[in-house]
């Protein structure tokens, strides 16, 4: 069974960082590509960035480049995000999702002083 | 980007209805258009991929059609349990993109 659990939430105030981890089961993680995808309270779905099964190719969205960085451990089936300079527009849900086919329950972030 | 359109934002059926979902594209996006079922509180579940592939797992009763710019989810026979939101996802080019969603409820 494919499961992916989100970590790392919490509150922080504007300017801080936090970091998000994503641990992978029931599949080969260094096949597959794997993408933070957010939601903020009462919004729609944003895509934050992306990542391929080798860390060959990263995207991200205008919203966060230059703040956030996607990697991958393969070995030890897991996704980060590093999220700096957090703005209160970067409150959100964040899921963890394989390709396009597999979500994670999602971890929160708030941003507030 | 390409932006996705969904209509209509809110639909109100009854058990047995046979259910449409629209989602328009603002350029082609071939195939790559997936279906999304949202319960209260729960992750999205995928339920067709490649605008018309039934992922494992989901009910026939979900079925998915078109290319280019128009894309529809159907339910044949709308049950209680598919009480959610439906959110549409194009995965053709780079930021992917989704629909706004339709609320499903039981008239």
């Amino acid at each position: 069974e494919v499961q992916l659990v989100e970590s790392g939430g919490g509150l922080v105030q504007p300017g801080r960082s936090l970091k998000l981890s994503c641990l992978a089961s029931g599949f080969t993680f260094s096949n597959y590509g794997m993408n933070w995808i957010r939601q903020a309270p009462g919004k729609g779905l944003e895509w934050v960035a992306s990542i391929s099964s080798s860390s060959s190719y990263i995207y991200y969205a205008d919203t966060v480049k230059g703040r956030f960085t996607i990697s991958r451990d393969n070995a030890k089936n897991t996704l980060y995000l590093q999220m700096t300079s957090l703005r209160s527009e970067d409150t959100a849900l964040y899921y963890c999702v394989r390709s396009v086919d597999y979500w994670g329950q999602g971890v929160m972030v708030t941003v507030s002083s | 980007d390409i932006q996705m359109t969904q209509s209509p934002s809110f639909l109100s059926a009854s058990v047995g209805d046979r259910v449409t979902l629209s989602c328009k594209a603002s350029q082609n996006i071939n195939k790559y258009l997936a279906w999304y079922q949202q319960k209260l509180g729960e992750a999205p579940k995928l339920l067709i991929y490649n605008a018309n592939s039934l992922q494992t797992g989901i009910p026939s009763r979900f079925s998915g059609s078109g290319s280019g710019t128009d894309f529809t989810l159907t339910i044949s026979s709308l049950q209680p349990e598919d009480v959610a939101t439906y959110f549409c996802l194009q995965h053709n080019s780079w930021p992917g993109t989704f629909g706004g969603g339709t609320k499903l409820e039981l008239k």
